[in-house]
């Protein structure tokens, strides 16, 4: 059964601090890993996409890691801002699932000033 | 200049009822979907239609019953209401035919709580 976990849950950071987000997932075969911006009363929105032949990618302050050989996927939020308080979710999707993804619960970062 | 737009945001309604969730996409997208939120956060796909057409039909109640009158709207009709419907409803939209390197663009959500 296709499945992504996320951790931690939730967690509080202070205004400037860095934070790495874990994903980790059993989807397969795998096609891409994406994270989503959800902020609270809004729709997820894009932040990064992944295939398996890719290490990282930023999205200015975002890094993205993948490693596709242990099914691990990182979220690293750099010099956090009041405005990075949201939900974070990993999203992946198999091979010939078309677009059908998979998504993780999500992460909840609260950065405080 | 909404991208993917939803109506209504907030619906509140007694269980048995029967209600409508709206929605609209001014991207000119060729796919559209339908997801539910529950209380875990988890999105789960409900439907995806294609240029009008059902291409994902998930194991969701056949109380649901997507309608799309053309390709830039995808409403969700639900009968007979029941307390476990509470949960967030989000319309998405993507540009062909929702390939798997798709990006999906969101709605702000439907917030249905079935009292």
């Amino acid at each position: 059964k296709n499945q992504v976990e996320q951790s931690p849950q939730s967690l509080i950071i202070l205004e400037g601090k860095n934070c790495t987000l874990q994903c980790n997932y059993t989807v397969s075969p795998f096609s891409n890993l994406r994270w989503y911006k959800q902020d609270t009363g809004r729709g997820p929105v894009s932040l990064t996409i992944m295939t398996f032949s890719e290490n990282t990618k930023s999205n200015g302050r975002y890094t993205a890691t993948l490693d596709a050989d242990t099914k691990q996927s990182s979220l690293h939020i750099t010099a956090s801002q009041l405005s990075d308080s949201a939900s974070y979710i990993c999203v992946v999707s198999a091979k010939g699932a078309g677009n059908k993804l998979t998504f993780g619960g999500g992460t909840r970062v609260l950065v405080k000033p | 200049d909404t991208a993917v737009s939803q109506t209504p945001k907030y619906l509140v309604t007694q269980m048995g009822n029967d209600k409508s969730i709206k929605c609209e996409q001014n991207l000119g997208h060729d796919t559209m979907y339908w997801y539910k939120q529950d209380s875990k956060k988890f999105l789960k796909i409900m439907f995806s239609y294609n240029n009008k057409e059902l291409i994902i039909n998930e194991t969701v109640p056949n109380r649901f019953s997507p309608k799309s009158p053309d390709k830039a709207h995808l409403n969700l009709h639900i009968n007979s209401l029941e307390l476990g419907d509470s949960a967030v409803y989000f319309c998405a939209s993507s540009q062909d035919g929702g390939g798997a390197w798709e990006t999906q663009y969101f709605g702000p959500g439907t917030r249905l709580l079935v009292l």
